[in-house]
């Protein structure tokens, strides 16, 4: 069974820091997701990881997979408060007939 | 604007009730899914349909059924609630094959059970 455990699960942080999410999983993986969700809204793409040593950055993001590892994280650089929300990292196998299997989420706070 | 639509966006439910949760999208992906999120658990998988006419079981299936008689639609039925079954939950759906591509989300159902 797959599994996905990330770290920290409540993160608050000062504006202009630097931080990152770990996601761990517990079985050789195809690919690596992300997603941001806002409160009460729905969930939103933000990378794909499909290789290792993968590396997608767009904007104060950074995500980062090692396949070996099996490990993904998202770097945070110079946080601010618009980065408030919850992050989820996901994992599939095509074994596992695409299914995504989600992290419990880390719910990121920005505080000025 | 394409994408996935789902209702109702909220919903209370008497214990006993049969309640179906609609949802349809226009991107003409062949694969769908439902999960329900609840607080520290993240997002669980109930059912997923990986072409129409084909269903299966995720992580959490009971007391849950699902139908997928063409591409656009993918409700999901509790044929009788039960108080455990409150919770949010998520359609979406995406093209499989040799792209990886993400899922896409609906808004999601907030039910309550009582």
């Amino acid at each position: 069974e797959l599994k996905v455990e990330q770290n920290p699960l409540f993160l608050s942080m000062q504006e202009g820091k630097n931080y990152t999410i770990y996601c761990n999983y517990s079985t050789t993986s195809d690919r690596l997701y992300w997603y941001r969700q806002d409160p009460g809204k729905s969930l939103e793409s933000l990378f794909v990881l499909l290789s290792n040593g993968a590396v997608k950055q767009e904007g104060r993001l950074m995500a980062s997979l090692d396949t070996k590892a099996r490990l993904s994280t998202l770097h945070i650089t110079a946080a601010v408060h618009d980065l408030s929300a919850t992050y989820f990292c996901a994992v599939d196998k095509e074994t596992s007939g695409s299914r995504l299997t989600f992290g419990e989420g880390t719910q990121l706070t920005v505080n000025p | 604007i394409a994408g996935i639509t789902q209702a109702p966006t909220s919903q209370i439910l008497a214990a006993g009730r049969r309640m179906t949760l609609r949802c349809t999208q226009d991107m003409r992906h062949n694969a769908m899914y439902w999960y329900r999120q609840d607080l520290g658990l993240g997002l669980r998988l109930i059912h997923y349909s990986n072409t129409a006419g084909t269903t299966g079981k995720g992580e959490v299936p009971d007391g849950y059924s699902v139908s997928r008689a063409n591409t656009d639609d993918f409700p999901l039925t509790l044929a009788s609630a039960v108080p455990s079954q409150t919770s949010v939950y998520f359609c979406a759906s995406r093209r499989t094959g040799t792209a990886h591509l993400p899922l896409h989300f609906g808004n999601g159902t907030r039910l309550t059970v009582t």
